[in-house]
């Protein structure tokens, strides 16, 4: 089982959609938890953080349920620019220091 | 701008052939990273340096040589590539530590091994 798995998509959505992207691990002991986005052929960068009481930053919402081990990312009225891939990433504490384990990636298409 | 500079940004090389990437971070951060992007694939992370020393070696083949001269410079040294060699290769660095870690991305280094 791959230890962050996401659904690669892509999601076609028109401008204005709610759009939810769920992501799972596999391991329970992971620590911190995040979203980043990915735009063609450029680096990632850190959308957002998830955190066990829910975190908001404007059109987007993101979630920790560590019961069944997944995070989801909610974003409201999109935006053209909101397309891009959102790569969930866990953190594990491995050898006294923190490693991040990246997922695929969904991919986002948002269109007129 | 993110603060982590990498060159160079294309570059094609030979299976014969010997090339450098250089990454240079202006955060001030104590962790530098390696990692390689496939098509389709997660970043997979290769190198580790925390406050110069190397702490994690993700099995990587020996024909990649990662240098970490001092906390701001990461270089990856590439001797005899493969083909399959071709990918995205990201640096990054983090202020190491905390269990928010956050990572800051360079903008990458498109090779193509022929």
């Amino acid at each position: 089982r791959k230890e962050v798995e996401q659904d690669p998509g892509p999601f076609n959505v028109p401008e204005g959609a709610t759009v939810a992207f769920n992501c799972t691990y596999s391991n329970s002991a992971s620590q911190s938890f995040f979203w980043y986005r990915q735009d063609c052929r450029k680096e990632p960068k850190l959308l957002m953080s998830v955190y066990s009481s829910g975190n908001e930053d404007g059109r987007f919402t993101a979630q920790l349920n560590r019961a069944s081990q997944y995070i989801s990312l909610l974003i409201r009225d999109s935006k053209l620019s909101d397309s891009a891939t959102y790569l969930c990433v866990v953190t594990l504490q491995r050898g006294g220091y923190n490693k991040l384990i990246f997922g695929a990636g969904t991919r986002l298409a948002v269109h007129p | 701008e993110t603060g982590v500079t990498q060159t160079p940004r294309h570059l094609v090389m030979g299976m014969t052939n010997k090339k450098s990437l250089k990454c240079e971070q202006h955060l001030g951060h104590n962790a530098m990273y390696w990692y390689k992007q496939s098509a389709k694939k997660p970043l997979e992370l290769m190198f580790v340096y925390n406050f110069k020393e190397q702490t994690e070696n993700n099995s990587v083949p020996s024909r990649f040589s990662p240098e970490c001269p001092n906390s701001s410079h990461l270089f990856l040294h590439l001797h005899t590539l493969q083909p399959e060699d071709s990918a995205l290769y990201l640096c990054a660095s983090s202020q190491e530590g905390g269990w928010d870690e956050k990572l800051f991305f360079g903008s990458g280094t498109q090779l193509s091994v022929l």
